[in-house]
């Protein structure tokens, strides 16, 4: 059974710090990996995906990928209140994607 | 296009009765997605459509659960008798076939069972 793991926290920064969210995977063969961001009460928006070992950057938002350790992390750069959010990793095997449990994230004034 | 919608958003039934959710993915979309979500968990995948073809579901889904696509358009998921274990956010989401793990989420419906 594909399985994704996630601290659920949460996370407690102050504002302006980094962020770093980070994941686990199982399946061996997964290809792609994704990070989802779900506010309270709103269903999971894409804000980042990664296909290849290293990083990949987007704005305040970095991906980093190891396949070899089967690890996949989210740094946020500059945390603003608006970024409080749950954060969920999803990995795409073949053609589904696998959620895990989400990382809650609290960026205080 | 506004992207993709669902009916209802909430829906509260007693145990024992037939309920049936609809969505209206993003019209260029060729793949559809329902997934089920509960409080502190991240969405669990059910089954999905591309076109018209129900191509997987999940092995943890009750036969109670049916979910149709005709003309590869809207869909209709279906839970008959229901239990309060079905009491959960149902999610649906659409991608196109070249991005299967971008995907753009409905509202959601919120089925709570009596």
């Amino acid at each position: 059974q594909k399985e994704v793991e996630q601290n659920s926290g949460p996370l407690s920064v102050p504002e302006g710090a980094i962020a770093s969210l980070n994941c686990t995977y199982s399946d061996r063969g997964s290809q792609s990996f994704f990070w989802y961001r779900q506010y309270s009460g709103k269903s999971p928006e894409l804000i980042m995906s990664i296909y290849s070992n290293g990083d990949k950057e987007d704005g305040r938002f970095t991906a980093q990928l190891n396949k070899a350790s089967q690890y996949v992390s989210l740094l946020i750069r500059d945390s603003q209140p608006s970024d409080s959010a749950t954060y969920l990793c999803a990995v795409n095997g073949h053609s589904t994607l696998t959620f895990g449990k989400g990382t809650m994230l609290l960026v205080s004034p | 296009d506004t992207g993709v919608s669902q009916d209802p958003r909430h829906k509260i039934t007693k145990r024992g009765q037939n309920v049936t959710f609809r969505c209206d993915p993003i019209s260029e979309h060729n793949r559809l997605y329902w997934y089920r979500q509960t409080l502190g968990q991240g969405p669990e995948f059910l089954t999905y459509f591309q076109n018209e073809a129900q191509l997987e579901k999940s092995r943890l889904l009750s036969d109670r659960f049916s979910a149709e696509r005709p003309k590869g358009s809207f869909s209709t998921l279906e839970i008959q008798r229901t239990e309060q274990g079905d009491s959960a956010m149902y999610l649906c989401a659409s991608s196109l076939v070249t991005g299967p793990g971008e995907l753009f989420f409905g509202e959601g419906s919120r089925l709570t069972v009596l």
